[in-house]
């Protein structure tokens, strides 16, 4: 079956402190994946995608993300989080043949403290 | 460009009303998605359009319709409310084209059924 698990609902970093975010994915397809924002009270906005080639991908806010096929993960990263970060992510996987039809992950709510 | 407009954005209904969520984008895009946010949930997709006059169903479809007469809207018709359709609605488009995968999203409709 195809699912997404992100492991954390909550994660609390220090501002400043490195930030990671698990995401694990079961796809048949060869996968496009995704990693999403909300803010509260927003809607979703597209960090980040990976569709092929290189498996480190970059994406907006000074976030990135690494797609390992042998792990089926697709985990997020960023060397210093601001306290803007605070947010619910979400990891989404997808394919070329779907209509851009996603599966989200359940996601994982960032806290920042001073 | 205002985007994806979802309007309104909270509403409170009782048990075996009727309601639409509207949803309008005027980015031109052929694709257009509703899905559902429960808390510990992600997103689970409702129906989806591929462009005026086609719809198909998504995960969870039972207790809504849709209907896609032009480009730019895609109204979400909730026949007879209940309690298990309290949820925040999301709206979003996404351009054709498998190079444009990235979904825009509306800012939300919440819902509650009493």
């Amino acid at each position: 079956a195809q699912s997404v698990t992100q492991p954390d609902i909550h994660i609390t970093v220090s501002e400043g402190a490195s930030l990671e975010l698990r995401c694990n994915y079961s796809y048949g397809a060869t996968p496009y994946l995704f990693w999403y924002v909300q803010s509260p009270g927003q809607g979703l906005q597209l960090l980040l995608k990976y569709f092929s080639g290189d498996t480190l991908v970059q994406g907006i806010k000074g976030f990135e993300a690494e797609f390992k096929r042998s792990q089926s993960s697709f985990n997020l990263r960023k060397p210093s989080v601001h306290w803007s970060d605070a947010a619910e992510y979400f990891c989404a996987v997808g394919a070329s043949n779907q209509g851009g039809k996603l599966i989200f992950g359940q996601g994982t709510e960032l806290s920042v403290k001073p | 460009n205002a985007g994806v407009t979802q309007t309104p954005k909270f509403r409170i209904l009782k048990i075996g009303q009727s309601m639409t969520l509207q949803c309008a984008q005027d980015m031109n895009h052929n694709y257009m998605y509703w899905y559902r946010q429960d808390p510990g949930m992600g997103l689970k997709l409702i129906y989806y359009s591929v462009g005026a006059g086609i719809t198909d169903k998504g995960e969870v479809p039972n207790g809504y319709n849709v209907s896609r007469s032009t480009t730019e809207d895609f109204p979400l018709r909730l026949e007879l409310a209940a309690p298990s359709q309290t949820s925040v609605y999301f709206c979003a488009s996404k351009a054709e084209g498998s190079t444009n995968e990235k979904l825009f999203f509306g800012s939300g409709t919440q819902l509650s059924v009493l």
